[in-house]
């Protein structure tokens, strides 16, 4: 079946660092890959996605690159600020290789921005 | 636009009580699905519909039901809450099968005692 593995955090970082949030997953054929943020008491909200091998999500400075030969979706961001702290998502969905036609989901990376 | 809209934001719910989970999108899309988020565990998928009228199950369905009359609504019913459905429940929308991300609702958080 699909699965996604992410770093469990949290994950501490002092504002301007670079930041890198691990994400591999385990799925047949080719999955679409998604990164989500929650802020706290709030829904999720699509961060970037990527719906092919090398194919490159951006948003908001954060950058995630689809690696197949490597199962992986890393998260970037070059220079964090306080207002990143949130809790990040990585998902996929792979109805075409018998997966569901909704989300999977790892189990989240909570990340916190210290000024 | 309202987007995906949850209601209610807070339940308590008795063991063996019944009761539904509402959603509704106003953004006409035919893909919507059910998750509940627990601690250390991420979200997992309870239920998912890919039109008005088709429903399926996900990861953990039991103890859930659902039905599609239309394409905006999609509510989650509980049949038999225990404690162990104690959990914050999303509901999420999307155009596309799987080029496009779900929007989300802001969820509902549910206790059973």
């Amino acid at each position: 079946g699909n699965s996604v593995t992410q770093m469990e955090g949290p994950v501490t970082l002092s504002e301007e660092a670079f930041l890198t949030i691990n994400c591999t997953y385990t799925a047949t054929g080719y999955p679409s890959l998604f990164w989500y943020v929650q802020y706290p008491g709030e829904g999720l909200q699509l961060l970037l996605k990527a719906t092919k091998a090398d194919d490159k999500g951006s948003n908001k400075g954060f950058e995630a690159t689809y690696r197949k030969e490597t199962t992986s979706f890393h998260l970037e961001k070059g220079s964090v600020q306080v207002s990143d702290s949130a809790v990040y998502f990585c998902a996929l969905i792979n109805p075409w290789g018998g997966g569901a036609d909704g989300l999977t989901f790892g189990k989240g990376t909570h990340l916190i921005i210290q000024p | 636009n309202a987007g995906v809209t949850q209601t209610p934001k807070f339940q308590v719910l008795k063991t063996g009580q019944s009761m539904t989970l509402q959603c509704a999108q106003d953004m006409n899309h035919e893909y919507m699905s059910w998750y509940r988020q627990d601690p250390g565990m991420g979200l997992r998928l309870i239920h998912y519909s890919v039109g008005a009228g088709i429903t399926d199950q996900g990861e953990v369905p039991n103890g859930y039901n659902v039905s599609r009359s239309t394409t905006e609504d999609f509510p989650l019913r509980l049949l038999s809450a225990a404690p162990s459905q104690t959990s914050v429940y999303f509901c999420a929308s999307s155009s596309g099968r799987s080029n496009y991300g779900y929007t989300f609702g802001s969820g509902t958080r549910l206790t059973v005692v």
